[in-house]
């Protein structure tokens, strides 16, 4: 089981805003920052989200992110075909000597 | 530009031992850390551990401490995933990816193409 705790999926039609939460804990999210992957079909992981809200170049705006205490969300505004992908939330852990975790990962379907 | 290229596909039997590839080029090699993630088939990412080139301080983490191990050779800009003795539920793609520099990495990007291994009798 992840120690980010994230939506099995999610879906919305194209232009659409879709939201996507994950939630940890005081040793991860609530003392680091919260990193955002796409995961498209087939394809290796892409960084979209770095330190809780900003966009690496390259990536629309359209991708936003944010943090409050413990959990953190993604946001998709205007929803687009080519978004259908696998989200994951990723944080470094404090506990354990330090390690990074992922989110189980978010099925995102545009209708 | 940055590149990560993986080595290609492994089919092995249960017990075999087997090291896969990760050769980086397009900045300076020492100073960033290099991050290991596995994928089984279906499921999600899970951060394997990570090796700092420059002085091969290695992380693993909790599920992986002891199952594998990373090593790097910096003259040729290459990491490496080692394991002694597969098992079948060793069968993943297996992705490399760079991360920051600093005490840790706390992110990874790009990654690289992935490696699937198989392990099937």
């Amino acid at each position: 089981q992840s120690v980010l705790i994230q939506p099995p999926s999610a879906s919305g039609t194209p232009g659409q805003r879709v939201t996507i939460s994950c939630s940890g804990s005081t040793s991860n999210i609530g003392s680091n920052y919260v990193y955002w992957y796409q995961q498209l079909p087939g394809t290796a992981p892409k960084l979209i989200i770095i330190k809780n809200h900003d966009r690496p170049s390259g990536v629309p705006a359209r991708f936003s992110g944010s943090k409050s205490g413990t959990s953190a969300s993604l946001a998709i505004s205007g929803l687009r075909s080519e978004d259908e992908a696998d989200y994951y939330c990723a944080s470094w852990d404090d506990s354990l000597s330090g390690h990074y975790v992922f989110g189980a990962g978010t099925k995102v379907t545009v209708l | 530009e940055v590149q990560l290229v993986q080595s290609g596909a492994e089919v092995k039997k249960p017990g075999e031992s087997l090291k896969i590839s990760c050769k980086s080029s397009g900045y300076t090699y020492t100073r960033y850390w290099i991050g290991w993630v596995r994928q089984m088939p279906g499921k999600g990412l899970e951060w394997m551990g990570m090796i700092f080139p420059d002085d091969s301080e290695t992380r693993y983490g909790p599920s992986f401490e002891g199952q594998v191990t990373i090593s790097v050779d910096k003259s040729i800009t290459t990491a490496y995933l080692q394991w002694s003795s597969l098992k079948a539920s060793d069968t993943a793609m297996y992705y490399c990816a760079r991360g920051t520099d600093g005490y840790y990495s706390d992110w990874f990007d790009p990654w690289g193409q992935g490696t699937l291994v198989t392990v099937s009798s």
